[in-house]
């Protein structure tokens, strides 16, 4: 049980354009979810906490309109990132809290923006 | 800000051998985890701990919450090669709403 997917895996696309990552909790529900992205050799850093059936919190420093979060039912939180730059390219992580306070991770999405 | 530093930041060790890191904070926690993750792969939760002074195993995996709530160690014993990976500290607390802080992270190579 408490396994989360993400999709796509990996997606390359150019400068300017919008990549959505899906984020989907496959056995159990999920009113939270979190974001994070993870650059080469660092730790995990929280960008946003998803909420269903209301707006995403975001942490200090994340630019809530280039990332755009949509809670859209209780397994399924999608992660935008619009007008896509090469600063953008990371390893981003979704996660979905079990039962008491530790959380499932995603297998993660590696985006390369050109 | 809630501090936390974890320790070491890279362990390059000999097959069989035993593995021992930790992570301490500036504030008080009343969980911690500890994960495990793999290049290119999210985090992998490998044990949690709930109580103060709560000691812990997994396998050849033990951790122990600290009885100041400040800090936590994990110990792996007998190292294999398939322990290759970061491991990660992750504390939380009731008022961080299910937010993890992360550790800096431990990059654990085995030489077999």
């Amino acid at each position: 049980g408490a396994v989360v997917s993400q999709h796509p895996s990996w997606v390359i696309c150019k400068s300017g354009t919008s990549v959505k990552i899906e984020c989907r909790s496959l056995d159990f529900q999920a009113t939270t979810m979190f974001w994070y992205r993870q650059f080469p050799k660092q730790s995990l850093m929280l960008m946003a906490t998803s909420n269903e059936g209301s707006k995403a919190t975001y942490e200090q420093g994340v630019e809530k309109d280039k990332f755009l979060i949509n809670h859209a039912s209780l397994t399924l939180s999608t992660l935008t990132v619009t007008s896509a730059h090469p600063e953008d390219s990371s390893f981003y992580i979704c996660s979905a809290p079990g039962q008491g306070y530790e959380q499932f991770f995603g297998p993660g999405t590696r985006l390369t923006v050109l | 800000g809630q501090q936390l530093n974890q320790s070491p930041q890279s362990m390059f060790i000999q097959e069989g051998e035993d593995v021992s890191m930790n992570c301490t904070s500036s504030s008080i926690f009343n969980t911690w985890l500890w994960y495990k993750q793999d290049p290119g792969e999210g985090p992998v939760l490998l044990i949690a701990l709930y109580k103060a002074g709560e000691l812990t195993s997994n396998g050849r995996l033990t951790a122990q919450f600290g009885i100041t709530r400040k800090d936590s160690f994990l110990n792996i014993s007998a190292s294999i090669p398939s322990d290759v990976g970061i491991y990660f500290c992750a504390p939380t607390k009731p008022s961080n709403t299910g937010k993890l802080i992360f550790g800096q992270g431990t990059t654990l190579q085995v030489k077999p």
